[in-house]
């Protein structure tokens, strides 16, 4: 079966400090891999996907993601952090051959001042 | 900019009312989705559309309904709304072509007492 794990609730970085938010998969085939944020009260936001190539892809407001095929792993990482990225964060996978996405249960990125 | 838009951000029904979620997106994008968000459970796929009078059950379809008459316009009936569907709905649309992200509306926050 197809799944994505956000192994942590919450996550808490000082502003300036990197942060890194985590997910992994479990997909047959290549999978499709993206990065969603949600600000209160909003929808989701597209920040960055992996298709294939570059391992390291970069995306809006300064994220990238380190996608790691043997680690089935597609990490979010921000070299410095601010308080107004403090929000939540979605990983989701969409598997080749299907229409449907398949999203973790979203991680709460808390930025302290 | 894509726009999805979606016709009330808050409701508020009885139990055993008929609820209908409108969707409608101006991007020409074949796909559409209908979720529902709730906390630690992330978003779950209720029903998608891949094309006009087409659509598929998600992972938790019991209890609605789903029509799209018009490519741009996606709705999500409650047939009888319960106080277990109290949640936050969000709408989504893509294109078909599978590396391409979603883009989501900003949500409706259904309360059924």
């Amino acid at each position: 079966a197809q799944s994505v794990a956000q192994p942590e609730d919450q996550v808490n970085v000082a502003e300036g400090n990197p942060l890194t938010v985590k997910c992994t998969y479990s997909v047959s085939g290549n999978p499709y891999l993206f990065w969603y944020v949600q600000y209160p009260n909003r929808g989701l936001q597209f920040l960055l996907k992996y298709i294939t190539g570059d391992n390291l892809v970069k995306g809006s407001y300064g994220f990238e993601a380190e996608f790691n095929k043997s680690q089935t792993s597609f990490h979010l990482k921000k070299p410095s952090a601010l308080v107004s990225d403090s929000a939540l964060y979605f990983c989701a996978v969409r598997a080749p051959g299907t229409y449907k996405y398949i999203f973790g249960t979203g991680t709460r990125l808390k930025v302290l001042a | 900019d894509v726009k999805v838009t979606q016709s009330s951000r808050y409701l508020v029904k009885r139990t055993g009312e008929k609820v209908f979620l409108e969707c409608v997106q101006d991007m020409d994008h074949e796909n559409m989705f209908w979720y529902r968000q709730d906390p630690g459970l992330g978003l779950r796929l209720i029903y998608f559309s891949y094309d006009v009078k087409m659509k598929e059950k998600g992972d938790i379809p019991e209890g609605y309904s789903v029509s799209r008459e018009k490519k741009e316009r996606f709705s999500l009936i409650l047939e009888s709304a319960s106080t277990n569907q109290t949640s936050m709905y969000l709408c989504a649309s893509s294109f078909r072509a599978p590396g391409l992200a979603q883009y989501f509306g900003p949500g409706t926050r259904l309360l059924v007492l």
